[in-house]
């Protein structure tokens, strides 16, 4: 069974490029979140779906991050444009209905703006 | 508000011998309760999580962890620690109130000496 899918597993971009990372979550899970991770601050929560719809994106840092959800199995964080300070290592997560809140973590993307 | 803490940031150990990584949580409630282990380059792959019942529950690679209601604490153990668990881990609670959010401590990192 396929676990979360994430892609690319690196990125390396310039200051002021776009950056999508994609997300498939598991299959039949119905929610979906988004996280960075930095040495300095751990790991963030940016925004999390569920049933594709966004509920809480209080955790996106800024207007420059944005995220969809177009469809049940697949997710994107939108960067733009992209600065240093948002190089991170970048997961997604899913969750099922049945499974108590337990989240499932995808390899993450680790993102360098140079 | 609703914390967790791990104590250590970095504990090192032989291998073979035993480990315990603590985990306290600030919570009027029990929640429900989760261990994490990270790898270097890696997600989050799931260790062990209690709901309720039996305090004492068994994860994957031989890890447990004990619930104690009395301390608000869930402390990851392994009997004997292998070259291979050296990695980052890190616990994390959800508040049974409703919310969905993950309260990740801040990790503990493991180093296991030859």
């Amino acid at each position: 069974d396929a676990g979360v899918i994430q892609s690319p597993r690196h990125e390396v971009t310039e200051m002021g490029q776009e950056v999508t990372l994609r997300c498939k979550p598991i299959s039949g899970h119905n929610s979906l979140f988004w996280y960075r991770q930095t040495m300095m601050r751990g790991l963030e929560l940016l925004i999390y779906f569920n049933n594709n719809v966004p509920i809480d994106d209080s955790g996106m840092p800024e207007d420059r991050f944005s995220a969809k959800m177009p469809n049940a199995s697949f997710s994107t964080l939108k960067i733009q444009p992209s600065e240093p300070r948002d190089s991170a290592v970048y997961f997604c997560a899913s969750r099922g209905l049945a499974g108590r809140y337990t989240q499932y973590f995808g390899p993450g993307t680790r993102l360098t703006v140079l | 508000a609703q914390s967790v803490t791990q104590p250590d940031i970095h504990i090192t150990v032989s291998e073979g011998a035993s480990l315990e990584l603590r985990c306290n949580y600030s919570y009027g409630a029990t929640p429900y309760l989760f261990w994490y282990v990270q790898s270097p380059g890696q997600g989050l792959q799931l260790l062990l999580k209690y709901f309720s019942g039996d305090t004492l529950v068994q994860g994957i690679k031989g890890f447990e962890a004990e619930f104690k209601r009395s301390q608000s604490s869930f402390n990851l153990r392994k009997p004997s620690v292998h070259w291979s668990d050296a990695a980052e881990y890190f616990c994390a609670v959800v508040p049974t109130s409703g919310t969905y959010k993950y309260i990740f401590g801040t990790g503990t990192r493991l180093k296991v000496l030859a």
